[in-house]
């Protein structure tokens, strides 16, 4: 069946250590995006990519890194410069050809201690 | 980024009742979507509609596509306990065109 998936579901990591959340998907979807959700809030955009070896920053990029080498794969780096990682990350992919949406893999929840 | 207006923010409501929420933008879309999330998960698309005065149902889910194309609302009847949530509508202008969300409604359904 085809899906996206995120690995692993729980993280916890020491502070000032990068970390690197994996997402991966088999839609053949040409664009993949990287979310951040607060406990009661909304979903706030990090970073996206519509095409392989190009992404572009979100609203809240500043402390995170990405990269687009393969279309199937868009990997999440937590740095250290960002001041409040611990959050719940999703990832999404979509395809460019219609208007169906994004599907949503089952998230990763990261925890610095 | 642009948020879209969802409301309300949180319902507590008991298992039977029919619920309600809507969102509303200040620009345009020609798609809005609905989706649900359940504690701990991603969200999982529930509803999607693509034309103005569109009327949808999926189950005891009823959606509809404001005439204007700047507001969609959802309806849930007779709630159950496995409604509980988190609904989030969004927005899409065109094919491949950026997602815009709004920020959600906690649904808390009591037995």
């Amino acid at each position: 069946d085809g899906g996206i998936t995120q690995s692993p579901k729980y993280l916890f990591r020491k502070e000032g250590q990068n970390v690197t959340l994996s997402c991966e998907q088999n839609l053949n979807h040409d664009a993949m995006y990287w979310y951040r959700q607060d406990p009661g809030q909304g979903l706030r955009l990090i970073y996206y990519s519509q095409i392989v070896n190009d992404f572009q920053k979100g609203d809240i990029a500043e402390g995170y890194s990405v990269s687009r080498e393969k279309k199937e794969s868009f990997p999440l780096t937590v740095t250290s410069a960002q001041k409040n990682p611990t959050a719940f990350y999703l990832c999404a992919s979509s395809t460019n050809r219609a208007n169906y949406g994004y599907t949503f893999g089952s998230g990763t929840r990261l925890t610095v201690v | 980024g642009q948020q879209l207006n969802q409301s309300p923010q949180s319902m507590f409501i008991q298992e039977g009742e029919d619920v309600s929420m809507n969102c509303t933008s200040s620009s345009i879309f020609n798609t809005w979507l609905w989706y649900k999330q359940d504690p701990g998960e991603g969200p999982v698309l529930l509803i999607a509609l693509y034309k103005a005065g569109e009327l949808t149902s999926n189950g005891r889910l009823t959606a509809q596509f404001g005439i204007t194309r700047k507001d969609s609302f959802l309806n849930i009847s007779a709630s159950i306990p496995s409604d509980v949530g988190i609904y989030f509508c969004a927005g899409q202008l065109t094919s491949g065109s950026r997602l815009t969300f709004g920020e959600g409604t906690q649904l808390t359904v009591n037995p």
